[in-house]
């Protein structure tokens, strides 16, 4: 079955630790992204990538990092500088950038 | 500054009545919307889109109707029923842009 699966589901760690949640698809889509998602609030844009190598800043990126080493794999890091990192994160992907996104399940990262 | 606003936060509908969820949006540009449904602790689904080409897409139950000149859309499920008890978010974009910007989404109640 095609999907996206992120993991862990749910994550616990130390503040001041860097922490990286995993996100692979098999769909063969071409752009990835990485949204947060907090109480109250919409989902907002972390970072997007459209092709392998390459990725964009969206909207919150301060604090976070990503690679894009492979098409399947996306994963994004919570560095010790990001202020409030506890949050409900969920990973993308679609064909293109213009084009609806598919999900994953999510990861609920808590930082005590 | 959010650019796609969902302002009720919450709706209750009995079962079998039409439940109707509205989306507003500021920017002029945009011309591509997606309706979006989300159980707690999970990945949203992709329920039904519109291009602006249209005024109105229907998908079973569900119905998008797009005012352009009132930058509105809203979602119309009829008949409602307890399954459809979920967060709706509706999402944006410009074709010629580089991202989907989500509203804060409804929670939408479907009493039985």
């Amino acid at each position: 079955d095609g999907g996206i699966t992120q993991s862990p589901k749910y994550l616990f760690r130390k503040e001041g630790q860097n922490v990286t949640l995993s996100c692979e698809q098999n769909l063969n889509h071409d752009a990835m992204y990485w949204y947060r998602q907090d109480p109250g609030q919409g989902l907002r844009l972390i970072y997007y990538s459209q092709i392998v190598n390459d990725f964009q800043k969206g909207d919150i990126a301060e604090g976070y990092s990503v690679s894009r080493e492979k098409k399947e794999s996306f994963p994004l890091t919570v560095t010790s500088a990001q202020k409030n990192p506890t949050a409900f994160y969920l990973c993308a992907s679609s064909t293109d950038i213009t084009e609806k996104g598919f999900f994953g399940q999510g990861t609920r990262l808590t930082v005590v | 500054d959010q650019q796609v606003k969902q302002n009720s936060p919450s709706l209750s509908v009995q079962e079998g009545r039409i439940s109707i969820l509205n989306c507003d949006y500021t920017n002029s540009m945009f011309d591509y919307f997606l309706w979006y449904k989300k159980y707690p602790a999970e990945g949203p689904t992709f329920l039904i889109s519109i291009s602006s080409i249209k005024d109105k897409n229907e998908d079973g139950r569900f119905t998008v109707f797009l005012n352009k000149s009132a930058k509105h859309l809203s979602l119309h499920i009829v008949p409602s029923q307890p399954g459809d008890s979920a967060v709706y978010f509706c999402a944006a974009s410009a074709r010629t842009g580089n991202q989907f910007y989500f509203g804060t989404g409804t929670s939408l109640t479907v009493i039985p």
